[in-house]
């Protein structure tokens, strides 16, 4: 099985800061990676597909990057409406998620 | 409006039975990827099995023998069928659409079902 590992666990950056979350696959998965934002008590949503593609109707301050085993999540400038846990998720043979960031205001 | 909606959760003694019920509208469960993905409070996201447009079904290893997917085509209705119920399949248990063309994406999430495995 693929496993995913996040970095950081958590992090806390002010609002305009540049926010940056990287997300490592065990192996090749070419560029199978979505990122989802899930804040609190609420279902989890996509933001980004397949590695860099933006999902419809999410601001353009969130972008991704990578292929083949390493990624990168970006938040341009930070907005207090970003709080939440974001998770990467790969799908190789069968889907499986990183552990998670938790992203606050400092 | 493309929608999901969970229903069953509840708690249920060790060992025991549940079955939740994921009602779509606004497109064709049978014409889709849907699946299963699970909470434990406090933790991170456990995807829990699929099934494809065709039927076929796959597991997790955590579930597998224990956790049957499947759909009620006429009801446009998901389910996941679980039996022999341990402490740690507690979790709020959520279904959602696979966008197999987008990196075999979830989108979108029900607002999930708690399920409590404890006597």
């Amino acid at each position: 099985d693929i496993q995913m590992t996040q970095s950081p666990s958590s992090l806390s950056a002010s609002v305009g800061d540049r926010v940056t979350i990287t997300c490592q696959a065990s192996q090749d998965i070419s560029n199978y990676l979505n990122w989802y934002q899930q804040k609190p008590g609420k279902a989890p949503k996509l933001l980004i597909y397949d590695a860099s593609n933006l999902e419809t109707g999410v601001p353009s301050r969130f972008s991704g990057s990578g292929s083949g085993t390493d990624f990168t999540f970006t938040i341009s400038s930070l907005q207090p409406e970003d709080i939440a846990t974001y998770y990467c998720q790969q799908y190789d043979n069968l889907p499986t998620f990183g552990p998670g960031t938790k992203v606050d205001i400092k | 409006e493309v929608q999901l909606v969970e229903s069953g959760g509840g708690l249920v003694q060790p060992g025991g039975s549940l079955r939740l019920s994921c009602a779509a509208s606004g497109f064709t469960v049978s014409s889709n990827y849907m699946s299963w993905v699970r909470q434990a409070p406090g933790k991170g996201l456990e995807w829990v099995s699929v099934i494809y447009s065709g039927g076929s079904t796959y597991y997790a290893d955590s579930v597998k023998g224990r956790f049957t997917i499947s759909r009620d085509n006429s009801k446009n209705t998901l389910y996941l069928q679980m039996n022999s119920l341990r402490a740690e399949d507690t979790a709020v248990y959520y279904c959602a659409r696979v966008r197999v063309v987008r990196a075999f994406s979830f989108d979108p999430w029900g607002q999930g079902t708690l399920v409590t495995v404890s006597s």
